[in-house]
């Protein structure tokens, strides 16, 4: 069984331009969950998505945003990119939004901003 | 609001010494607690996980005990090997919440032979 798959592995944007990564869920799950993780802050969660639908946002400023398609695969963009928005990028997915469902990642997306 | 507290790291062990790295929670509900293990470069792991007071969770000999009494979900591995050198992270999921997952900031381990 697939596990989930995010592009692209690595990713390298200057300062002002926008980007976009994609995640593939684990077939069957429905529920895709974004976060951020830095040497500094950790993992800090962005956004969930469940059929189509963003359940629950983190505190990020609005140039995060993301969205869900029919398929269950999920795309995160990042406009007017900054300095600050290196990081590991990790999607996880499960098949429901269920407090007993545990999340399952992907290896990641790393950005690095020049 | 719901969050995760675990032990600052780095943590340095010898091979088949005994680890204990601990996490304490605050939450609103009940929560669901896991631990999660990252090898360089890769993604979390799922390493266990218990869903209610009392409940165990155990996999590759971890455990963790979901304490109640004492908001904690310690983690043990009575041995460990060169190859649990990881970034261990203890999270919570809160029905409460709407589900969404709280990490810790995890916990880096090494083992050296």
């Amino acid at each position: 069984k697939a596990g989930v798959t995010q592009t692209p592995r690595y990713l390298i944007k200057t300062r002002g331009q926008q980007v976009t990564l994609s995640c593939s869920p684990i077939s069957g799950h429905r529920s895709v969950s974004w976060y951020q993780q830095t040497p500094g802050q950790g993992l800090q969660f962005l956004f969930e998505y469940f059929s189509e639908t963003q359940r629950n946002k983190g505190n990020f400023p609005g140039r995060f945003s993301g969205r869900q398609f029919s398929n269950s695969r999920s795309e995160m963009n990042v406009s007017t990119l900054e300095l600050g928005d290196s990081a590991l990028y990790l999607c996880a997915s499960s098949f429901g939004p269920g407090a007993y469902q545990p999340q399952h990642f992907g290896d990641g997306t790393r950005l690095s901003i020049l | 609001g719901d969050s995760v507290t675990q032990m600052e790291g780095p943590v340095t062990l010898s091979e088949e010494a005994f680890l204990t790295i601990n996490c304490t929670y605050t939450a609103t509900g009940y929560p669901s607690l896991f631990w999660y293990v990252q090898y360089p470069g890769e993604g979390l792991q799922l390493l266990l996980k218990a869903t209610k007071a009392d409940d165990k969770g155990s996999n590759k000999g971890f455990e963790a005990t979901y304490r109640k009494e004492t908001t904690s979900f310690h983690l043990e591995k009575g041995s460990v090997q060169v190859s649990d050198s990881a970034v261990y992270f203890c999270a919570l999921s809160d029905r409460t919440t709407g589900n969404q997952f709280y990490f810790g900031t995890g916990t880096s381990l090494t083992v050296i032979p």
